[in-house]
C-alpha cells in the first residue's frame, strides 16, 4: 500500500529566503506525482506534475524535482513572498490506479 | 467555463440525517473524482467517473455513501444516516483523460459537512 510522507508539518521562513519541502513515497511504481497548494478552508490548486519518466519541472519560482528509485520528490520555492504562505500537498498515482495518494502536507508561513 | 463548482459550500445536519453534495465539473472534462479531507489530514480518495460510470470505489466507501453521474455531467455524492466521524471537507476534481496520460485534476472549493 502507497504511503506518502511530508516533513515537516510546519515551516515558518523570512520573506525573500529559499526553501524546500520535502515528499517522500514508500512504492517507487508510480505513474507521477503532483503538489498541490491548499489555501485555508479552500480546495487544492495543482501546481506541478511530474511523470515517472522525468526529473523536474518548473513553473516561475518554483521547481519540483523527483527520484523515483530513492522515494523523494522535493518542491524548490525560490525567495520567497508572504503570498506562499499555504499548506502544500504531494500526491503520487500508482501504474494501473486512477486514485491519488496524498501526504497530510507540509504548513508553509512566510514572515514578511 | 469557472471550473469545478461545488455545491453547498457548507452543510450542518444532526446525527442520522441524510444530506447530498452536488459537483459540476468543468463541461470538457470526461472523468469526476471525489475525495475527503479531514482536519489536519490529506485528501483521501472516495470514488470516481468516467463519463457516467463509476469504475472505482474505495472501502472508506460504505453502504451509507452513494455516488452518481446521470448522463456523465454534474455528480451527486449523497450520505443516509451521518454519523460524526462523516464531518469532513468532500472534495470534487474532474479531469481530461487524454493520450498524453498527464490527467491533471482540477479541484472545486469543497463541501465542509459538520455533523452534530
Amino acid at each position: 500500500k502507497q504511503e506518502v510522507t511530508q516533513i515537516p508539518a510546519a515551516l515558518s521562513v523570512p520573506e525573500g529566503e529559499n526553501l524546500v519541502l520535502n515528499c517522500s513515497f514508500t512504492d517507487s511504481a508510480i505513474y507521477n506525482l503532483q503538489w498541490f497548494r491548499q489555501d485555508p478552508g479552500k480546495g487544492l490548486t495543482s501546481l506541478l506534475l511530474i511523470q515517472s519518466s522525468q526529473r523536474e519541472q518548473t513553473s516561475g519560482r518554483l521547481n519540483a524535482s523527483l527520484d523515483k528509485s530513492s522515494g523523494r520528490s522535493t518542491l524548490y520555492i525560490a525567495a520567497s513572498q508572504p503570498g506562499d504562505s499555504a499548506t502544500y500537498l504531494c500526491a503520487v498515482r500508482d501504474f494501473g490506479n486512477e486514485k491519488l495518494t496524498f501526504g497530510t502536507g507540509t504548513r508553509l508561513t512566510i514572515i514578511p | 467555463d469557472t471550473g469545478v463548482s461545488q455545491d453547498p459550500r457548507h452543510k450542518i445536519t444532526k446525527r442520522g440525517q441524510n444530506v447530498t453534495f452536488r459537483c459540476d465539473p468543468i463541461s470538457e472534462h470526461n472523468r469526476l473524482y471525489w475525495y475527503r479531507q479531514t482536519l489536519g489530514q490529506g485528501p483521501e480518495f472516495l470514488t470516481y467517473f468516467q463519463n457516467e460510470a463509476q469504475l472505482e470505489k474505495s472501502r472508506l466507501l460504505s453502504d451509507r455513501f452513494s455516488a452518481e453521474r446521470p448522463k456523465g455531467s454534474f455528480s451527486t455524492l449523497e450520505i443516509q444516516r451521518t454519523e460524526q466521524g462523516d464531518s469532513a471537507m468532500y472534495l470534487c476534481a474532474s479531469s481530461l483523460a487524454g493520450v498524453s496520460g498527464a490527467n491533471v485534476l482540477t479541484f472545486g472549493a469543497g463541501s465542509r459537512l459538520t455533523v452534530l
